[in-house]
């Protein structure tokens, strides 16, 4: 099982953005995806899940109007999208597999993509 | 919305044991994940919501939960335990990842 990211991103304040994250070595379709943000020197904080089968999602307040998420079974790639980026967007993205193991918990991380906004 | 409170830091000499906390509301009740990520790195599991370790996490690492703490401990440190931690629930109603605020684990 692996979640494979793309390559780190340096963008301008305003451009538009997408990350991906491709999962391999099992079904796509049967394990939410979720979205972590690490901003530098801090936490982790949880931007939302995907259920990429129907795409269901569930985003974070707190993100929820600035990010988009997607999955294209076709080729079991996550995506993270942003429309118009800000220079507070300057972080390592994560995305991660969740299961159930008592409750939903991250059994895989992705190798994390850094983006820097300037 | 539910909070998770971890201490930012906790210190100890090699070979003895660390013990990082986890607080929440009656989280006694709740699946408790456990990450670690060193320096530069992903995150990685280390005890999973049913108590369980990961291949090639060594059993010195363990857990317990009750009341309003949950506790990751951490017996014979050595420097390559050195890491941030982070604990982790489910939020059953809101259907939200909880994620505690981390402890930065330095080993003397």
């Amino acid at each position: 099982v692996q979640l494979v990211q793309s390559g780190a991103e340096v963008k301008k304040f305003g451009e538009s953005l997408r990350i991906s994250c491709k999962a391999s070595g099992y079904s796509f379709t049967n394990y939410w995806i979720a979205w972590v943000r690490q901003m530098p020197g801090k936490g982790l904080e949880w931007m939302g899940i995907i259920w990429p089968s129907d795409s269901d999602i569930r985003y974070n307040p707190s993100f929820q109007d600035h990010v988009i998420f997607s999955a294209d079974k076709s080729t079991s790639t996550a995506y993270l999208q942003w429309r118009s980026l800000r220079a507070s967007d300057s972080a390592v993205y994560y995305c991660a597999r969740l299961v159930v193991r008592g409750d939903l918990g991250v059994d895989v991380w992705g190798q994390g993509t850094t983006v820097t906004v300037s | 919305s539910y909070v998770l409170t971890q201490p930012p830091s906790v210190s100890v000499a090699p070979g003895q044991t660390a013990t990082l906390s986890c607080g929440g509301s009656n989280i006694g009740r709740k699946s408790v994940h456990w990450y670690q990520q060193k320096a530069g790195q992903a995150p990685v599991v280390v005890v999973n919501g049913e108590n369980d370790r990961p291949p090639g996490i060594p059993d010195r690492f363990f857990v317990s939960n009750s009341g309003n703490t949950a506790t990751l401990t951490i017996s014979r440190v050595d420097a390559g335990d050195e890491a941030d931690y982070f604990c982790q629930v489910w939020d059953t109603t809101r259907h939200h990842v909880i994620f505690g605020g981390g402890t930065k684990l330095t080993v003397l």
